[in-house]
């Protein structure tokens, strides 16, 4: 079974802070990974995707990748109360597998 | 704007009877997804599907069922609800390019057995 593990949190950050969530995965052959956000109810939503080592920014989020660590992470800088949710790391199986694989998420509160 | 709809968004159900949740994509999505959400476990896959009339055991089959009879459409039959099946139901698609693209997920819909 291919694991994704993930920090349950809850993880609280004051409002403006940078807001650090990682994530670590059982599959060397794994080469695509995701990052969703969820807000409480509602369905996951794509933030954030990384193929390469390295990092690639969008916004105020900035996914990171590091595949000999088998670690993914996504920073969230100048936090807003409205990025409180739970977000999702998701890596694709490895030799071209069709299925993503979900970690079970940590929740973000960002405090006022 | 593209999307993938979810038949209900809330639905509450009786011990016994056969339910049935509808999921279409208009995407052009060949991979769909069934998934149930509970709280502390996570996303568990259900069953997929990477073709018509082609589907695949996930995780978590067990007194599931699915159709897939469209492209475009991806049903799970619950064929005797059970309370233990209340949870967020969650349908998802995507391209077949190795999960390159991610998927994307409908509403979601909130079944409760009684």
């Amino acid at each position: 079974q291919k694991e994704v593990e993930q920090n349950s949190g809850p993880l609280s950050v004051p409002e403006g802070a940078i807001a650090s969530l990682n994530c670590t995965y059982s599959d060397r052959g794994s080469q695509s990974f995701f990052w969703y956000r969820q807000y409480s109810g509602k369905s996951p939503e794509l933030i954030m995707f990384i193929y390469s080592n390295g990092d690639k920014e969008d916004g105020r989020f900035t996914a990171q990748l590091n595949k000999a660590s088998q670690y993914v992470s996504l920073l969230i800088r100048d936090s807003q109360p409205s990025d409180s949710a739970t977000y999702l790391c998701a890596v694709n199986g490895g030799s071209g597998a069709n299925n993503l694989f979900f970690g079970t998420g940590t929740r973000l509160t960002v405090i006022p | 704007d593209v999307k993938v709809t979810q038949s209900s968004r809330y639905l509450v159900k009786r011990t016994g009877e056969k339910v049935f949740l509808e999921c279409v994509q208009d995407m052009d999505h060949e991979n769909m997804f069934w998934y149930r959400q509970d709280p502390g476990l996570g996303l568990r896959l259900i069953y997929f599907s990477y073709d018509v009339k082609m589907k695949e055991k996930g995780d978590i089959p067990e007194g599931y069922s699915v159709s897939r009879e469209k492209k475009e459409r991806f049903s799970l039959i619950l064929e005797s609800a059970s309370t233990n099946q209340t949870s967020m139901y969650l349908c998802a698609s995507s391209f077949p390019t190795g999960g390159g693209y991610g998927y994307t997920f409908g509403s979601g819909t909130r079944l409760t057995v009684v």
